[in-house]
């Protein structure tokens, strides 16, 4: 069965440095890559997704992740952090064009001043 | 334009008690999936539908059913509450045959099952 591994529960970063949350998927195939982020009390909003072509995607809020074939990730990556990326942050993965999505653990982010 | 509601947004049950939590969309989506979220676990699909009428179990169906009478709603209901059904619940919604098929989630409804 498919599954989403986030290593880092927790990740505290600077205001203005940067940023990588890592993510490592387990299927035979290419999956359908997605990154989601859920703030505190809110629903989950969509950073960025992957279905094909290149490899290095660009999404909302100024966030980038790259899909690496070899190593079977996903990570997102941020040049400078703000305040207000503080945040859940979720990689989820589907085998099925849009159905099921199998999500990771998840990976809470803390921004300090 | 809402997007994608969901009532109640907290409720509080006893051991046994039944409810039903409804979700709503208005973006005219074929597809809707109940999710619920614990801590250290992500999400984890519960049912989903594709269609109006249709239902199909996800990872975690036990303890739940569901309903798509409408094309828009899209119930969950809970016969008889356990605490191990505590938990945050999310409805999503999508549109097939898009070549990117982003799930649009609701703002979720915490239940506390005592």
């Amino acid at each position: 069965a498919q599954s989403v591994t986030q290593p880092d529960i927790h990740i505290t970063v600077s205001e203005g440095a940067s940023l990588e949350l890592r993510c490592n998927y387990s299927y035979g195939a290419t999956p359908y890559l997605f990154w989601y982020v859920q703030s505190p009390g809110q629903g989950l909003q969509l950073l960025l997704k992957y279905f094909s072509g290149d490899t290095l995607v660009q999404g909302i809020k100024g966030f980038e992740a790259e899909f690496k074939r070899s190593q079977s990730s996903f990570n997102l990556r941020k040049p400078s952090v703000h305040w207000s990326d503080a945040a859940e942050y979720f990689c989820a993965v589907s085998m099925e064009y849009g159905n099921k999505l199998v999500f990771g653990a998840g990976t809470i982010l803390r921004v300090k001043s | 334009n809402a997007g994608v509601t969901q009532t109640p947004k907290f409720r509080v049950l006893k051991t046994g008690q039944s409810m039903t939590l409804l979700c709503a969309q208005d973006m005219n989506h074929e597809y809707m999936y109940w999710y619920r979220q614990d801590p250290g676990m992500g999400l984890r699909l519960i049912h989903y539908s594709v269609g109006e009428g249709t239902t199909a179990k996800g990872e975690v169906p036990d303890g739940y059913n569901v309903s798509r009478l409408k094309k828009q709603n899209f119930l969950l209901g809970l016969e008889s509450a356990a605490p191990s059904q505590t938990s945050v619940y999310f409805c999503a919604s999508s549109s097939p045959g898009l070549a990117e098929e982003t799930q649009y989630f609701g703002p979720g409804t915490r239940l506390l099952v005592l």
